[in-house]
């Protein structure tokens, strides 16, 4: 089964920072990668996905990740951050090909210090 | 407007006491979700159903049980069996059960033990 760890726990970042968050999977066949965000006092919504193709995503709010298939990684980034971007941030993989049955990360909480 | 509610928003349950949360959804989707939601561990799939009257087991189904009689409800009881209760508890549906589907989450709700 495919599987994803996050190993940044908090980060604490000043507005205009320049933001990254670690994400690496564990291989198994074709992969998906998936970024999901929580804002305080909100449900969790999709902020990314890959699935094939140009490895660089972008998703909504000028956050970006990217594929690298040799370092199994897909980083979540953004160049400048806003106190708006605080935030729980997980990456998530399906446990298997095909399947919507996901696997999430333990999560990054992301504090921007206005 | 289309989503997800779970109820109640807190529950709290006395020892041995089993108890039920509520998950509704009016997106039409096919498959449903259940996951636990605790600090430092990020999000784990209790339960899952990818269409009514079929579900299947996640990492963490001991101590729960679920059922999907109709489309838009996914209830998951919570039984004394399990030992550790205390959680915030999500719920999530997508359109269907292939990967590419984006789940859309429910608000939660927080159980505590008496």
């Amino acid at each position: 089964a495919q599987s994803v760890s996050q190993h940044n726990h908090h980060v604490i970042l000043s507005e205009a920072a320049s933001l990254e968050l670690g994400c690496n999977y564990s291989y198994g066949g074709t992969v998906n990668l998936f970024w999901y965000v929580q804002y305080p006092g909100q449900h969790l919504q999709l902020l990314l996905k890959y699935f094939s193709g140009d490895p660089l995503v972008k998703g909504i709010k000028g956050f970006e990740a990217e594929f690298i298939k040799s370092k199994f990684s897909f980083n979540l980034r953004k160049p400048s951050v806003q106190w708006s971007d605080t935030a729980e941030y997980f990456c998530a993989v399906p446990r298997k090909t095909g399947a919507n049955n996901l696997f999430f990360g333990t999560g990054t909480r992301l504090t921007v210090i206005p | 407007d289309g989503g997800i509610t779970q109820s109640p928003k807190y529950l709290f349950r006395k020892e041995g006491q089993n108890v039920t949360l509520s998950c509704e959804q009016n997106l039409n989707h096919d498959a449903m979700y259940w996951y636990r939601q605790d600090p430092g561990q990020g999000l784990r799939l209790i339960y899952y159903s990818q269409i009514v009257n079929d579900f299947q087991k996640g990492d963490i189904a001991e101590g729960y049980s679920v059922s999907r009689e109709k489309k838009e409800s996914f209830p998951l009881t919570v039984t004394s069996a399990q030992k550790n209760p205390t959680a915030f508890y999500l719920c999530a549906s997508s359109i269907s059960g292939d990967w590419d589907q984006p789940q859309h989450f429910g608000d939660g709700t927080r159980l505590s033990i008496l």
